[in-house]
Parts: structure tokens; sequence; C-alpha cells
């Protein structure tokens, strides 16, 4: 079965750094592209971030190119994303997703995780 | 960008009924379309890729259609577990790959 699980979310002031990550498990980790979608409190999905599943090709919404970096470490399946900069509208729910394809990107999201938590505020 | 356009944004229906839910795309995106269901509190779940396939052990009371730029999402007899915000959202090329704005659907 595969399970996906959020971690590192929490209250950050604006300007400041987070962490995310998300252990994977129940698949062959490196086999599959993942991604970041978020949910601001009450609104919709907005993609965030996607890598291929060598980690060679990554991919950023226009709104936190620059300050987001996705990143995956495949002998420990797990998924990363570095967020730096932040501000109040990334305050969201933010889950990581499975590709339902391979290695290659798809924008399709198969699998998700339960989601964590950022709140940026001061 | 591709824009993605639901419409309604909120639905009532009854138990037993059959609801139709609609997505545009600003440009052709061929197949390229999914749906996703998300109940309050939990994370989305696929229903449907690329326009009409069903995703493995999703009732087949759902269907999905459409090609181009127009597509539906059809629910044919509504259970009490059906009762959620559905979205589409086009894979069509490269990111960022873009959600509709969502439809509410409530118990009337």
């Amino acid at each position: 079965e595969v399970q996906l699980l959020e971690s590192g979310g929490g209250l950050v002031q604006p300007g400041g750094s987070l962490r995310l990550s998300c252990a994977a498990s129940g698949f062959t980790f490196n086999n599959y592209a993942m991604s970041w979608v978020r949910q601001a409190p009450g609104k919709g999905l907005e993609w965030v971030s996607g890598i291929s599943g060598s980690g060679g090709m990554t991919f950023y919404a226009g709104s936190v190119k620059g300050r987001f970096t996705i990143s995956r470490d495949n002998s420990k399946n797990t998924l990363f994303m570095q967020m730096n900069s932040l501000r109040a509208e990334d305050t969201a729910v933010y889950y990581c997703a499975k590709d339902p394809i391979g290695k290659r990107y798809s924008g399709t999201y198969a699998n998700w995780g339960q989601g964590t938590l950022v709140t940026v505020s001061s | 960008d591709i824009q993605m356009t639901q419409s309604p944004s909120s639905l009532s229906a009854s138990v037993g009924d059959r609801v139709t839910i609609t997505c545009r795309a600003s440009q052709s995106i061929s197949n390229y379309l999914n749906w996703y269901q998300q109940k309050p509190g939990k994370a989305p779940k696929l229903l449907i890729s690329v326009a009409s396939s069903l995703q493995s052990g999703v009732p087949s009371r759902f269907r999905g259609s459409g090609s181009g730029t127009d597509f539906t999402l059809t629910i044919s007899s509504l259970q009490p577990e059906d009762f959620a915000t559905y979205y589409c959202q086009e894979s069509y090329n490269t990111p960022p790959n873009t959600f509709g704005q969502g439809t509410r659907l409530e118990i009337k």
C-alpha cells in the first residue's frame, strides 16, 4: 500500500524558512515522479513543484520559483521542500503526491499524503 | 498558463440524483484532464484520469467525458458519501498543471 507521510510544517514568521519532508513507503520510490500541492485555508488546490524520479528535472510554480527548492533522497525514500523567504500567502496545507505513471513527471497525482500545515505569520 | 473553469461553483442535490459538473480549458488539452474528489479535512483523491479512465476502486456511477476544451463529470445516482468538493485539473504538456476552482456538492 502506498503511504506518504508529510512532516515539518509549523508557524514561521514572514521572511523565514521551513523544510518539509515526505516519507514514502509501499512502492519503489525512485521509479516515480513526485510533487507538492498546497491548499490555502478555505481555498482550492494549487500545484507548487514537481520532480522527476531521478531528481534530475524539477519544476516550479511561478509563485514560488526562486524561493522554494524541491529535492529527493532516493536512498531514504524521502521527498523534501525547502521553503525560504516565506510570505503570508504561502500559508497552506502542503501535500506531497505521487505520480501514477513513472519517473517522468506527468502532472497527474495518484496518491496523496495527509498534508502538513504551514502558517506564515508574525 | 492554461486556465481551468468549473461550473457550477456549488451545487445542492439529493441522494439518488444525477449530477453533472463541467470543466472548460482555456485552450485544447486533448484528453489530459483529471478529476479529484476532496472531503473536508482530507487529502484529494484521484477519481478519473485522461478524461474518462476510472481509477481502481472508484464506483462506476462516476463517469468522465470530453476532449479538447470541454469536459464533464457525471455522477449517475448520488450516494451520501459523494457529497464533497470536486476539482478538475489539466495534465497537458509541461507544468504548471492547473486545477479548476472546485465545485462543492452539498446535500439538499
